[in-house]
């Protein structure tokens, strides 16, 4: 069953250190999105992203965050200047439209 | 969306049915009624969603009330792998609609030996 793909599974950063989390979504589904996940709180929504752009954003998505479709299968998330408080899990999920979205096993993200 | 309640955690003994309620009484008529779930840290894991019909896949059944107002997930024979946090989402789906997944804090399932 095909499914979606992140990397790394963990990551270690400095704070102030820009870092791209990574996704294969699967190869034939058309919206993508980013959640996270603070250590042992709710996972929030982070953007979604539709046809090259981003289609809805939460307030925790501020200037810090964007996302690019970069090639026909990557997907990514970028944190230009990663504070400690960016530590959590990253899941990315994709879909078709509005069939349900399927999610990636994440990225830890380890702020020091 | 819609706001769902659901209660904070539930047991069940293995092999036994596991069957986990969600109040969703705000819910609009053009919402579904999906069902996650996130064994420990992994992502959240797709299960089953629905409209107004029962529904059923290989994973579990979906038995949503008439009035659409709650709805309970039924994991017939549940195993020790079942065990995990299960998400009820209600969620505006159409074609072309990208919306995002509003998760609560969902019901800890554990199934006991």
């Amino acid at each position: 069953e095909p499914e979606v793909t992140q990397t790394p599974s963990h990551q270690v950063t400095q704070m102030g250190q820009e870092v791209i989390l990574r996704c294969v979504p699967i190869s034939n589904h058309l919206y993508f999105y980013w959640y996270r996940q603070i250590l042992g709180q709710k996972v929030e929504f982070l953007v979604s992203f539709y046809n090259n752009e981003i289609s809805e954003k939460s307030e925790i998505f501020d200037d810090q965050f964007s996302v690019e479709r970069p090639d026909g299968s990557n997907f990514t998330l970028k944190i230009r200047s990663t504070k400690l408080e960016d530590s959590a899990m990253y899941f990315c999920a994709s879909s078709v439209g509005y069939q349900p979205q399927h999610f990636g096993d994440g990225t830890r993200l380890s702020i020091l | 969306d819609a706001k769902t309640t659901q209660p904070p955690s539930m047991d069940c003994a293995e092999g036994r049915a596991a069957n986990l309620p969600c109040n969703h009484s705000t819910i609009s008529g053009n919402e579904y009624v999906y069902w996650y779930r996130q064994i420990h840290s992994q992502g959240p894991q797709y299960i089953i969603h629905g409209l107004k019909n029962n529904e059923t896949n290989e994973m579990a059944s979906l038995i949503i009330t008439e009035d659409r107002k709650s709805s309970t997930l039924i994991l017939p024979h549940a195993t020790l792998r079942d065990t995990a946090v299960y998400y009820c989402i209600v969620r505006v789906a159409g074609a072309g609609t990208a919306s995002k997944l509003t998760f609560g804090t969902g019901t800890r399932l554990q199934v006991t030996l």
